[in-house]
């Protein structure tokens, strides 16, 4: 199993320019979740989802959609990146609830 | 107040050497209880969960005291290997059922 894969590693996005970040997982977790991670700050969830056609909202949604079509895959867009969305963003999985949850391995964003 | 927090760091300990973490939340609502660790520019693993009876598992162990609302974990004879962050994390509990995070404890193990 890869387990939860993430695309790209790294990226660089200029002021208002959209982008979608993937998160793909082949364990059949239906809970899927976004985190950002700031400097001095803890893991923030943006958004989660407990199954595949079911959003919600976290902590900090503001100027990021999900969908969740698939229970493999959960996409995190962009719609018009700001540098304070400068970031390093985690996608994870569990299999019920958000208790023990397994990471991607990150992307690495810089907006410009 | 943050929900959860825990002491920066960093511990900078001789290998062998025991050293605790501590972290207190401040939902007394919450439910769940987790210590993960991150190694540096990795994603968060799960350590291990934590119970109300407290738990071990080989050289950590971690407890639980609702009480006085903290979370401890104790790591006994050091390795190199164990030089890490270590994130305190609680589940709210309740409607919103999310997982709130500590900034993490940096543990540096020296040879």
């Amino acid at each position: 199993n890869a387990g939860v894969t993430q695309t790209p590693k790294f990226q660089v996005l200029k002021t208002g320019q959209s982008m979608t970040l993937q998160c793909a997982q082949d364990m059949n977790h239906e809970y899927m979740s976004w985190y950002r991670q700031d400097p001095g700050m803890g893991l923030r969830l943006i958004h989660y989802s407990v199954g595949a056609g079911i959003t919600d909202q976290g902590e900090v949604p503001n100027g990021y959609n999900v969908s969740r079509s698939t229970t493999e895959d959960f996409p995190l867009r962009l719609l018009s990146a700001a540098p304070s969305q400068t970031s390093v963003y985690f996608c994870a999985s569990s299999p019920g609830g958000p208790g023990t949850q397994y990471f991607g391995p990150g992307t690495r964003l810089l907006v410009l | 107040r943050k929900e959860v927090e825990q002491d920066p760091g960093p511990f900078n300990v001789p290998e062998g050497a025991t050293v605790a973490f501590n972290c207190t939340y401040s939902n007394s609502a919450s439910q769940s209880f987790f210590w993960y660790r991150q190694d540096c520019r990795k994603e968060p693993k799960l350590l291990m969960s934590v119970y109300s009876s407290g738990n071990e598992d080989g050289r950590f162990t971690a407890q639980l005291n609702r009480a006085s609302q903290y979370i401890s974990l104790l790591i006994r004879d050091s390795k190199l290997s164990d030089s890490a962050t270590y994130l305190c994390v609680v589940n709210s509990g309740g409607a919103t059922n999310k997982l709130i995070f500590g900034t993490g404890t940096l543990l540096a193990v020296q040879p």
